[in-house]
């Protein structure tokens, strides 16, 4: 089958840094992405990655190993609004996209 | 700049009655999706439309049935609602089709059946 693998939760420091894993398991590969999304509100796009690497975007930066099948999003100088869940999606080889179920970052003061 | 709109944003409904949430994007998006989104699981893909005229069915289709008339609207309709379709639905459309690209998202609609 096919899965998507990212922590359930995970808290952090106001200021600090945090990374949230994801590994995936899918029939082929042709790009992920990470998205936001804040408590009772619609998902919104942070990144994207189809080729090994980092994309840095401000604070916010994602890699991806596609040999591993897996990425990560890195969050930099972290501040109370982002306390979310990030989520990882991953396009397979017919264009469908495969979710994880989310990470709920908890950010404290 | 509206983006995408769904109708309504909240109901609750009696099991066994039919149910139509609505969907309206203003971005030209050739591409629609309607999903649901369940604690603890990821989002599931109910149906999709890669353009006007073409529907399709995604991981979770029973239950449900949409249309896609125009380019701008893509209604879900609930035939006869049971209680395990009581989710919070999400509406998204993408510029592409065959590859979804970046998806852009309605507010969602949260759906209780009694």
């Amino acid at each position: 089958g096919q899965n998507i693998d990212q922590p359930t939760e995970m808290t952090a420091t106001e200021g600090a840094i945090v990374q949230i894993n994801c590994t995936y398991q899918t029939s082929g590969f042709n790009g992920l992405f990470w998205y936001q999304q804040h408590a009772g509100e619609a998902p919104t796009f942070l990144s994207y990655n189809v080729l090994d690497g980092l994309e840095e975007k401000g604070r916010f930066s994602s890699f991806l190993s596609r040999s591993k099948g897996y990425s990560y999003l890195l969050l930099k100088e972290l501040q109370m609004k982002d306390s979310a869940s990030y989520l990882c999606a991953v396009t397979n080889s017919n264009y469908q996209l495969i979710w994880g179920a989310g990470t709920k970052l908890i950010i404290k003061p | 700049i509206a983006g995408i709109t769904q109708a309504p944003t909240s109901q609750i409904l009696a099991a066994g009655r039919r149910m139509t949430l609505r969907c309206t994007q203003d971005m030209r998006h050739n591409a629609m999706y309607w999903y649901r989104q369940d604690l603890g699981l990821g989002l599931r893909l109910i149906h999709y439309s890669n353009t006007a005229g073409t529907t399709g069915k995604g991981e979770v289709p029973d239950g449900y049935s949409v249309s896609r008339a125009n380019t701008d609207d893509f209604p879900l309709t609930l035939a006869s609602a049971v209680p395990s379709q009581t989710s919070v639905y999400f509406c998204a459309s993408s510029p592409g089709t065959g590859d979804p690209g970046e998806l852009f998202f309605g507010e969602g609609s949260r759906l209780t059946v009694l």
